[in-house]
């Protein structure tokens, strides 16, 4: 059973509110990332790290910044939300062994910007 | 660009048919995830394939990884209500570049 925790499950906010998505893993993995999907489909990553102080952009281009200061927690933060971030936000954390790769994801968190 | 296709996109079926989902690529990967995801939830993970040829079953649920390790394929036998959700296929290339390529999925829908 993966343990990697998200924070708020769901949140409605104003137009230009600054927001802090929650994201921790008690797995002890070096690898996070960040992913957008919005409802029924694709995954779109927008930011993972390596290790503690290592940050990287994701294939699609997102307006929010994320940091890894400790091992288990990655948050994003959006520093004006507007009615575009709206979307479901995924956190994931990674193991590697030998040939395998698996990511384990969060719940999610629910963003509506209105 | 390395990209995963997946088909059909929708499926809708009644309770106790068969189906089989397709996951490919012109690319080859080291290893393969399946990922059920339910409405609200996370992604998770059902099985990594790595072999080439290689079949793996969970109850009613066989994934394949095809010999050239270019695509697979999950078959659900006798599908029930509780199996509706999106199901993702992911690909990692391998070596130092530790992202997944994750197709759009196929979307499931089981009827009773």
């Amino acid at each position: 059973e993966a343990d990697i925790y998200q924070t708020p499950r769901y949140l409605v906010i104003g137009t230009g509110k600054k927001i802090t998505l929650e994201c921790s893993q008690t797995m002890g993995h070096d690898k996070m990332y960040w992913y957008q999907q919005d409802p029924g489909m694709e995954l779109h990553l927008i930011h993972y790290s390596y290790g503690v102080n290592s940050t990287e952009k994701g294939d699609l281009s997102s307006e929010s910044t994320v940091s890894r200061i400790r091992t288990e927690h990655f948050p994003l933060t959006l520093e004006s939300a507007r009615p575009s971030h709206t979307s479901q936000y995924l956190c994931a954390s990674s193991v590697h062994g030998g040939l395998r790769q698996e990511q384990f994801f969060g719940p999610g968190t629910r963003l509506t910007v209105l | 660009t390395q990209l995963l296709e997946q088909s059909p996109q929708f499926l809708s079926i009644q309770e106790g048919e068969n189906l089989t989902v397709y996951c490919n690529s012109s690319s080859v990967f080291s290893s393969l995830q399946w990922y059920r995801q339910e409405p609200g939830e996370g992604p998770v993970l059902l099985v990594t394939v790595v072999t080439g040829g290689e079949v793996k079953k969970l109850k009613r649920l066989t994934f394949q990884f095809g010999d050239a390790r270019k695509d697979s394929s999950l078959h659900i036998t006798a599908a029930q209500p509780g199996d509706t959700g999106l199901y993702l296929c992911a690909g990692d290339s391998g070596g130092s570049n530790y992202k997944l390529t994750f197709g759009k999925g196929t979307l499931l829908t089981v009827n009773p």
